[in-house]
């Protein structure tokens, strides 16, 4: 049981580059979550899927996409790379419940130059 | 008026000590709060959580909730250098939409030292 995984775990980009940042769960949430997280800012949400074939933006959507691959699988996606994208992205997974409990990946560090 | 709002610290205590985190959420209807915690370089990992008013207990970390004054606060008892972390409070928020999101301080960060 692995939980919450991300790939790749770093990467750097040249301003204008696209990528695109995988996260796989194995504990058959429901709901996914993109969150990125800069100094001094805490974690801010990008998108999140409430159930498999839906996605919703959060706080600060622009400059990506996602798509909900399956249960399993929420990728996050940038187009064409800026600096201001710099920054360590989580992906979270839970069952959905507004009181449910989060469960964190370990993190993707990008750098973009 | 961000969500959450923690005191920023840094907050630095002696081994032994009790370390108190405070933290003020702005969404009156939000019923879910929680408490992680970050090492350096780590993912959050989930220490608390608490849905009613009062006090939590689980080991030496006490989690207490006070809904009529929007209030969190997390204590640590007999403080260790391992519990040195950034620890972040988190409110689900639902402004009326069927899915509430969580919505994170920006952390304290806190140091206990031996």
């Amino acid at each position: 049981n692995a939980g919450v995984t991300q790939t790749p775990k770093f990467q750097v980009l040249k301003t204008g580059q696209s990528m695109t940042l995988q996260c796989a769960q194995d504990m058959n949430h429901n709901s996914m979550y993109w969150y990125r997280q800069d100094p001094g800012m805490g974690l801010r949400l990008i998108y999140y899927s409430a159930s498999e074939g839906t996605t919703d933006k959060g706080e600060v959507p622009n400059g990506y996409n996602v798509s909900r691959l399956n249960k399993r699988e929420f990728s996050l996606r940038l187009e064409s790379a800026a600096p201001s994208q710099t920054s360590v992205y989580f992906c979270a997974s839970n069952l959905g419940a507004n009181t449910d409990t989060q469960y964190f990946g370990p993190g993707t560090r990008l750098t973009v130059l | 008026q961000k969500e959450v709002e923690q005191n920023s610290g840094p907050l630095s205590v002696p081994e032994g000590a009790i370390a108190s985190l405070n933290c003020t959420y702005s969404d009156r209807g939000s019923q879910s709060f929680f408490w992680y915690r970050q090492y350096s370089g780590k993912s959050p990992e989930l220490i608390m959580s608490i849905y009613s008013n009062g006090d939590k207990e689980d080991g030496r970390f006490t989690a207490q909730l006070n809904k009529a004054s929007q209030y969190v606060s997390l204590l640590i008892r007999d403080s260790q250098p391992s519990d040195s972390a950034t620890y972040l409070c988190a409110v689900i928020s639902a402004r009326g939409s069927t899915l509430g999101r969580l919505y994170f301080g920006r952390g304290t960060q806190l140091t206990v030292w031996p």
